[in-house]
C-alpha cells in the first residue's frame, strides 16, 4: 500500500459525459501529479500540483483540467469524453519536487468510455 | 525535452536466466528512478541512484546508474516468475521539477 488513494476504482460513461477523478496523496507529500497509461502505452504525464498550485504541465487536452485543494487532494476533471478517453489514470504523490523525486502510485482509476 | 528510452521493449524469458534492461538518454540527470508495474496496478519504487557511477542491489536485481548520469541499466539475476512486469525508469531534474518516464520494457518470466 503506497498511501495514496484514489476514488473511484472503475468508471464506466458513454461519449459528451464529463467525469471526475479524486486523489488523496500520502500523508505529508505537497506534490500530486496525474498520468493517463492507455492499453499497452507507457504513463503520459499529464499535469502536476505542489502544494495548490499549478507546477508543470505535460501532454494534457484543454477537455481535462485538474485542480489541487487547501487539505492537498486533488481532482482530474474530464469533460466531453470520447472513446479514445479511455485508460487507467494515475494519480502520484512525493515529497517535494527537488533531486530524488521519488513518486508513490495509487491504485489508478479505469475510465471506459462507451 | 528530456527523452528516455527504454531498450528492449518486450523480453521473454525462462526462470533461472539473467537478463539486463537499459534506460538511456542525452539529457543529465539528477536522479534517476526505477519503478515496476503489474498489469491493472499502479507503479511501485524499486530505487533511487543519485550519484554518477552508483550502484545498488535489492535482493537479485543490481541497478547502475551511469557515470554522467544520463544512461542506467537494471539486471536482474536468475530470474523468476514473480519478476514479470513493466519495468519504468524515469529522471528527475531538479530545476524543472518533474520526472520524465521511459515508455518501459515488458518482462515476462516463464516458470
Amino acid at each position: 500500500d503506497s498511501g495514496v488513494t484514489q476514488t473511484p476504482k472503475h468508471l464506466i460513461t458513454a461519449t459528451g459525459q464529463r467525469v471526475t477523478l479524486r486523489c488523496s496523496p500520502r500523508s505529508g507529500d505537497l506534490s500530486v501529479y496525474w498520468y493517463q497509461q492507455s492499453l499497452d502505452q507507457g504513463l503520459q504525464f499529464l499535469i502536476q500540483y505542489y502544494n495548490g498550485e499549478e507546477r508543470a504541465k505535460g501532454n494534457i487536452l484543454e477537455r481535462f483540467s485538474a485542480q489541487q485543494f487547501p487539505d492537498l487532494h486533488s481532482e482530474l476533471n474530464l469533460s466531453s469524453l470520447e472513446l479514445g478517453d479511455s485508460a487507467l489514470y494515475f494519480c502520484a504523490s512525493s515529497v517535494d519536487t527537488s533531486g530524488g523525486n521519488e513518486q508513490f502510485f495509487g491504485p489508478g482509476t479505469r475510465l471506459t468510455v462507451l | 525535452t528530456q527523452l528516455l528510452e527504454q531498450s528492449p521493449q518486450f523480453l521473454s524469458i525462462q526462470e533461472g536466466e539473467n537478463l539486463t534492461v537499459y534506460c538511456n538518454s542525452s539529457s543529465v540527470f539528477s536522479s534517476l528512478q526505477w519503478y515496476r508495474q503489474e498489469p491493472g496496478e499502479g507503479p511501485v519504487l524499486l530505487v533511487t541512484v543519485v550519484t554518477g557511477g552508483e550502484v545498488k542491489k535489492l535482493k537479485r536485481l543490481t541497478f547502475q546508474f551511469g557515470d554522467a548520469r544520463k544512461d542506467s541499466s537494471l539486471h536482474i539475476t536468475a530470474a523468476q516468475p514473480g519478476d514479470t512486469g513493466l519495468y519504468l525508469c524515469a529522471g528527475s531534474d531538479t530545476n524543472a521539477g518533474k520526472s520524465t518516464f521511459g515508455d518501459g520494457t515488458t518482462l515476462t518470466v516463464k516458470p
